[in-house]
């Protein structure tokens, strides 16, 4: 199918461990983007990619890495997990043209314990 | 820096009352400016776009510039409206477009 997934739609981990998360689209957008989703915090920006090879931090980028070899791919790795990280990621990918909409993954909820 | 803040956490209105959610926003430029919405265990999507200046599901939102602000608007709420309402900046960062959001408004639309 068409369209932008996540894996693992759920994932528990322990504080240390290194966690992957995958986001995939079909479309070849320009423009991905990761997100965690917090109450009271709404959505906040983790990294964005403006293409393959280019990508640039948000405003939470401390203890995630990204990185985008291939347009359709945008792994989000969490390189030693703490409590904190616990949240609801969302991977988004935009059209490189003006005013266009951003899809959403369905998400990734991550329990750090 | 690009900013989007929603003031109101949550709302609670009564069906067929008008409702209307706050967004103010700073950028310095051209921004675009959208309102996503999220029910109850989906995925967020696109509810309106600045440029479009469409009603969608009898909402409207207007840009004002002067005020930076971007409300989103219902003249009679309805109970499908229940959802979490997103604000968002599309600006340019320094490795292109950056899409901001804003921390949500809870509307609780009650019969």
């Amino acid at each position: 199918d068409a369209g932008i997934t996540q894996s693992p739609r759920y994932k528990i981990t322990e504080t240390g461990r290194q966690v992957t998360l995958m986001c995939h689209q079909t479309w070849s957008h320009s423009y991905m983007f990761w997100y965690r989703q917090d109450l009271g915090h709404g959505l906040r920006l983790i990294y964005y990619s403006a293409a393959a090879d280019i990508t640039d931090k948000g405003e939470v980028p401390d203890g995630y890495v990204v990185s985008r070899s291939k347009t359709e791919n945008f792994p989000l790795t969490l390189e030693s997990a703490t409590r904190s990280q616990t949240s609801v990621y969302f991977c988004a990918t935009k059209d490189r043209w003006m005013n266009t909409e951003a899809f959403f993954g369905q998400g990734t909820r991550l329990t750090v314990v | 820096a690009q900013r989007v803040t929603q003031p109101e956490k949550l709302l609670s209105v009564f069906k067929g009352a008008p409702v209307e959610l706050k967004c103010n926003y700073s950028y310095s430029g051209s921004p675009e400016l959208f309102w996503y919405v999220q029910y109850s265990r989906q995925r967020l999507q696109l509810l309106l776009r600045h440029i479009s200046r469409e009603s969608i599901k009898g909402f409207t939102a207007d840009l004002n510039k002067g005020e930076t602000s971007f409300h989103l608007k219902k003249p009679f709420a309805q109970e499908e409206d229940s959802a979490m309402y997103y604000c968002a900046l599309s600006g340019q960062g320094t490795s292109g477009s950056r899409l901001t959001f804003g921390e949500g408004t809870q509307l609780t639309v009650n019969p």
